[in-house]
């Protein structure tokens, strides 16, 4: 059972129009969020998180908003500019214990110049 | 420190063989996790290390697969008489614990090709 749904597997934008990435999570006990960005033969690189305490946390182009009560976040890149290209992941995490994350299938974005 | 640091990047094996991974962490970070990523699929958990201390393993990890970090330093992921299906990017990542938000840090990955 996928407890991270990234459910649309791909997005394609033009530079300098607005990216929005899309995650909704099962898990109630999931209380930390985070978005990791993914390039060909490379390790996820973390981008941004948010805690469950907020509902937006902002760093530079990017920002994540949180909706607990619909158990959804989205992450915002704005202006996108083609070095964007990636797959984007989304994770969760219950925090206490392990505090490993559960990742979405992820998403390929592409911003065409 | 340049970040998490895996060896090698990548490995072709015969199946049958066994195969041994490293991973090298962020040397003040406590926590040390294992993680495989298929095709298409997001990274799946297998197993973490809190210090030199197992303390999670996933049903993911058969009993062909053993992970160690002797000293809380460096991590190995070992796994025995490959089949096909463990052929994936085996990722390590890392992070300190301080019971904060934190974030897991990843190492680029060793691809592993079972043939």
């Amino acid at each position: 059972d996928q407890q991270v749904k990234q459910n649309s597997p791909s997005l394609s934008v033009q530079e300098g129009r607005i990216s929005i990435l899309n995650c909704d999570y099962t898990n109630s006990m999931f209380d930390y969020f985070l978005w990791y960005k993914k390039y060909p033969a490379e390790g996820p690189t973390f981008l941004i998180s948010i805690s469950s305490i907020k509902d937006k946390n902002e760093d530079g182009r990017f920002t994540v908003f949180l909706n607990k009560s619909a158990k959804h976040l989205s992450l915002h890149i704005v202006p996108s500019q083609p070095g964007d290209s990636a797959v984007y992941f989304c994770a969760a995490v219950a925090q206490g214990g392990s505090e490993k994350l559960v990742f979405g299938k992820g998403m390929k974005l592409t911003v065409n110049p | 420190d340049t970040g998490v640091s895996q060896d090698p990047r990548h490995k072709i094996t015969k199946r049958g063989q066994n195969v041994t991974f490293r991973c090298d962490p962020i040397s003040e970070h406590n926590r040390l996790y294992w993680y495989r990523q298929t095709l298409g699929q997001g990274p799946e958990f297998l197993t973490y290390f809190q210090n030199e201390a197992q303390l999670e393993k996933s049903r993911l990890l058969s009993d062909r697969f053993s992970a160690e970090r002797p000293k809380g330093s460096f991590s190995t992921l070992e796994i025995q008489r490959t089949e096909q299906g463990d052929s994936a990017m085996y990722l390590c990542a890392s992070s300190f614990s301080s019971g904060g938000d934190t974030e897991a840090f990843f190492g680029q990955g060793t691809r592993l090709t079972v043939v």
